[in-house]
């Protein structure tokens, strides 16, 4: 119930491409729902983030969809970059939990030039 | 500049020494969190805090210690007890939901 499942595990994707990114969760409780990028050696950076009561939220070539009824969120990212080879991490907040992040395994993506 | 800073960046030990990580942040912010990470692996809860001298475990706290006596800072202690240190350690500190994270200490027990 607590976990946050995360698809795939790597990526790898040509430049200009979309790379997508899929996250699963069990607890309906869940109320916010962040994604992360991280760069080896780095910490992770709040990339975007979605709440339930919307289905989609986009910035800039980032975007989350949100199927509430399918427990299911997704990152996408459009016209792929170098730049964006990281490893992305979804998560989960549940209200009443002192903001305690659920994380995903996490996805290494590759994008190819 | 406003931020979280972890210090130092890379740190060695021996065996069977304590070690203590710094995490300092000027965002005023309540909430401050402790993580793992090991290589090629997801962010693990150490310990958190919400409040000045007051912390909670997280899910791996054995083998740990922090304190909070200053809103800014929350260092950790990975003790002789814990038996497998070697990792990335990561800081973050929130307001309401949104967690931000320090750049990390890279420990390294030999």
């Amino acid at each position: 119930q607590q976990q946050v499942k995360q698809s795939p595990q790597s990526l790898i994707v040509q430049k200009g491409g979309i790379s997508i990114i899929n996250c699963a969760y069990e607890n309906t409780a869940f109320d916010y729902f962040p994604w992360y990028q991280q760069f080896p050696g780095k910490g992770p950076a709040l990339l975007i983030a979605i709440r339930p009561d919307v289905s989609e939220k986009k910035e800039g070539r980032f975007t989350i969809s949100f199927n509430k009824s399918a427990k299911q969120f997704s990152l996408h990212i459009m016209d792929s970059q170098p730049g964006d080879s990281a490893t992305y991490f979804c998560a989960a907040i549940k209200p009443d939990s002192s903001y305690k992040l659920i994380f995903g395994s996490g996805t290494r993506l590759l994008v190819r030039p | 500049d406003g931020g979280i800073t972890q210090s130092p960046k890379y740190l060695f030990r021996k065996e069977g020494q304590n070690v203590t990580l710094s995490c300092e942040q000027n965002l005023n912010h309540d909430a401050m969190y402790w993580y793992r990470q090991d290589p090629g692996q997801g962010l693990r809860l150490i310990y958190y805090s919400q409040i000045v001298n007051d912390f909670q475990k997280g899910d791996i706290a054995e083998g740990y210690s922090v304190s909070r006596e200053k809103k800014e800072s929350f260092p950790l202690t990975v003790t002789s007890a814990q038996k497998n240190p070697t990792a990335f350690y990561l800081c973050a500190s929130s307001i309401f939901d949104e967690q931000y994270f320090g750049p990390g200490t890279r420990l390294t027990v030999t």
